[in-house]
């Protein structure tokens, strides 16, 4: 279970839009439709933002939006705001009970 | 709402076996949910370590399969992590979670275990 592929960084001045990239293979991100988003502050645990590709737990604001396309899935944050700057990891089921995280993007809000 | 605390040494020998045990409140570990491990070295990324039905059925990551065991207590409501042959490599953050389908969406705090003689 290979780590995917995500920029080290993002940035975007408050209002804006940004795109996060989750690039993986056909064994995982391009064969399930179970990538899940974290958002992780400094010393805390990540928390959940969006599953199954483009789902949203309960309070999580519908700025935050997921979708896929091969094998690269991506997180958009619209309407960014100061809070939106954290750490995020996508993650993907590989199968065989199995998982993989990606290498995490730190989000800027400029 | 379902709590999870991680409990265990916070330093281990080089060599040694790291024991962690990841406490669950608020929810039944029977409950028919998956319970996985994930770390994470300083600075660095997260990473799967491997998971556990209620049932015991376990699952790790390729790379760890031959050092790592996951085990579940359901009289105590807990399950619990050994890794053998511990390295500074596996210096990290060991955080226990919950599966909700196929993704996790509840995470303990974490502990800081550090491999240092």
């Amino acid at each position: 279970q290979s780590a995917l592929t995500q920029p080290p960084s993002a940035s975007g001045s408050p209002g804006q839009s940004v795109t996060i990239s989750c690039t993986g293979t056909s064994s995982d991100v391009g064969n399930y439709d179970y990538v899940s988003w974290y958002q992780q502050y400094p010393g805390k645990a990540p928390k959940v933002i969006i599953y199954d590709v483009n789902k949203r737990p309960s309070g999580v604001p519908d700025r935050f939006s997921g979708s896929t396309s091969g094998n690269t899935a991506s997180l958009t944050v619209s309407g960014l705001q100061a809070e939106d700057e954290a750490d995020y990891y996508c993650c993907s089921y590989a199968g065989r009970n199995r998982y993989a995280f990606g290498t995490g993007t730190k989000l800027t809000v400029l | 709402q379902v709590q999870l605390q991680e409990s265990g040494p916070r330093l281990v020998n080089p060599s040694g076996t790291l024991s962690l045990t990841c406490g669950v409140s608020g929810a039944s570990i029977s409950s028919g949910s998956y319970w996985s491990w994930v770390r994470q070295p300083p600075g660095e990324g997260l990473e799967w370590i491997g998971q556990i039905s209620d049932d015991g059925y376990t699952d790790y990551k390729t790379s760890l399969n031959s050092r790592v065991t996951i085990s579940v207590d359901k009289s105590k409501n807990e399950f619990s992590l050994k890794i053998i042959s511990m390295t500074a490599a596996d210096t990290a953050v060991y955080y226990c979670v919950r599966h909700g389908g196929f993704h996790f969406d509840s995470w303990g705090q974490g502990t800081l275990v550090t491999v240092s003689s």
